[in-house]
Parts: C-alpha cells; structure tokens; sequence
C-alpha cells in the first residue's frame, strides 16, 4: 500500500519555543492531507485538513495561528505548533489519500509524532 | 458525516475468533466502512474496507448485512500480537473527504 513518512518520530521542546512536523507522501500524490492529535488513552481527533496550494481547514476549537498548517507540495504538508506549552504534548498523526486512486475512502498514516512540552 | 458506535473495550484468549460490531446507523449511499487497527505510539494501520456483504483478506473478514447499518470484523484465531485498538470509519473516500475516528474498541487478548 501506499507510504506516508512523518517526521520527527519524537520530539522534545521547552516551553514557548515552535517543533515542525513534516508529513511526507512517498509513492503517490495527495491533494489533501489530515492532521490529527491523540491524547493517551484516546480516540484520534481531527485537527485540520490541509489542502495544497490553498489554506488549511481547522476543525472547531482548533487554533489555526497555534497550529499552522503548510502544504506546499503534493507530497509535503507540514504542521508547526507555535510557542508550545505542556497541554501542547501529544501525538501527532497525519494521513493521506492518493488523488489518483479510487474513491474507496483508505486513508493511508504517518507512523505519528510524539511531542513533549516540557 | 455517519458516527460509528463500537464497544469501548473486549476480552479474548489466544486461538479464538473475535468479532467486533459496529453500528453506522446513518451512513450513506456512497459510504465504504473500513476498520483500522492501531497499537500504541503507531500510526493507524488499514485492516480490510467493504461496501456490502462479506470480505475476506489475509488477517480478517467483514461482515455487512444488506441494511449496511452495522458492520462485524471478524478476526480468526487471535494471538496476543493483537491486542491492540481497532477502529471503524464509514465515508466517502473522495480525496478531500475527511473520516472521523470514534472511540474505538481495546481488543486485550490473553493467554
């Protein structure tokens, strides 16, 4: 099946300083790409869904200037979370569907990014 | 978007089937239902998608009755590798469609 690569797997900051998440499709184009945020114990939650070449759509109660959302290639989108805080630690999945494949509604995942705040 | 309902948690031993049920009371015509498997600190990992009656991979079947209302994954012969959360999505699979996890079920299975 298709390879979504994210990037860092891990990744630890202090407090107020910005982590870049990149998310990578390897074998095929993504017009769009989902942003989730899994806290322990937790079901995935939606964060945002990032369109290439255009701006990034948050879902409700979502920060979009906490969470900025880039995605300047059709295999790249990257999340940064700004001045981040230790609520801010979580994991951070992203997916992708193949925009040539069928409308089968697979979604393919990153391998997740682990972020502590400290 | 159709919300899907599935037990929070179930118990198995080694060598048994497991079925797992979910219920996706709204779901829509061009709806597919896809069931997903996920392991701590892991991205989620596709298991096996079905629009209507039975489907058979490798690892597991899926059940769909004509009603398309529920749906039942059904895992052959678990082994304690398989403990793990398993989630259902229904949705369109349009490339900007977005697919909203519910709570998934914590399969925990023993020796």
């Amino acid at each position: 099946g298709a390879v979504v690569s994210q990037h860092p797997s891990w990744v630890i900051c202090k407090s107020g300083t910005s982590v870049k998440i990149e998310c990578r499709s390897l074998d095929f184009q993504a017009t769009t790409m989902f942003w989730y945020r899994q806290f322990p114990k937790q079901s995935l939650m939606l964060m945002a869904t990032s369109n290439e070449g255009s701006k990034a759509t948050y879902e409700q109660g979502v920060e979009k200037d906490k969470f900025l959302i880039n995605h300047a290639s059709l295999t790249l989108s990257t999340l940064t979370v700004t001045s981040a805080h230790p609520e801010d630690s979580s994991f951070y999945i992203c997916s992708a569907r193949d925009s040539a494949g069928a409308n089968t509604g697979e979604l393919f995942f990153g391998e997740g990014s682990r972020l502590t705040v400290l | 978007l159709a919300k899907t309902t599935q037990p929070i948690s179930m118990d198995s031993y080694e060598g048994q089937e497991v079925n797992i049920t979910c219920s996706h009371n709204n779901i829509a015509t061009n709806d597919y239902i896809t069931w997903y498997q996920q392991f701590p600190s892991q991205g989620p990992r596709f298991i096996i998608q079905g629009y209507k009656t039975k489907v058979t991979n490798e690892v597991a079947s899926l059940f769909i009755p004509a009603d398309r209302k529920s749906s039942t994954l059904s895992l052959p012969r678990v082994s304690l590798s398989d403990t793990a959360v398993y989630y259902c999505l229904v949705g369109y699979g349009g490339a900007t469609n977005k697919l909203i996890f519910g709570t998934g079920t914590l399969l925990a299975v023993q020796p």
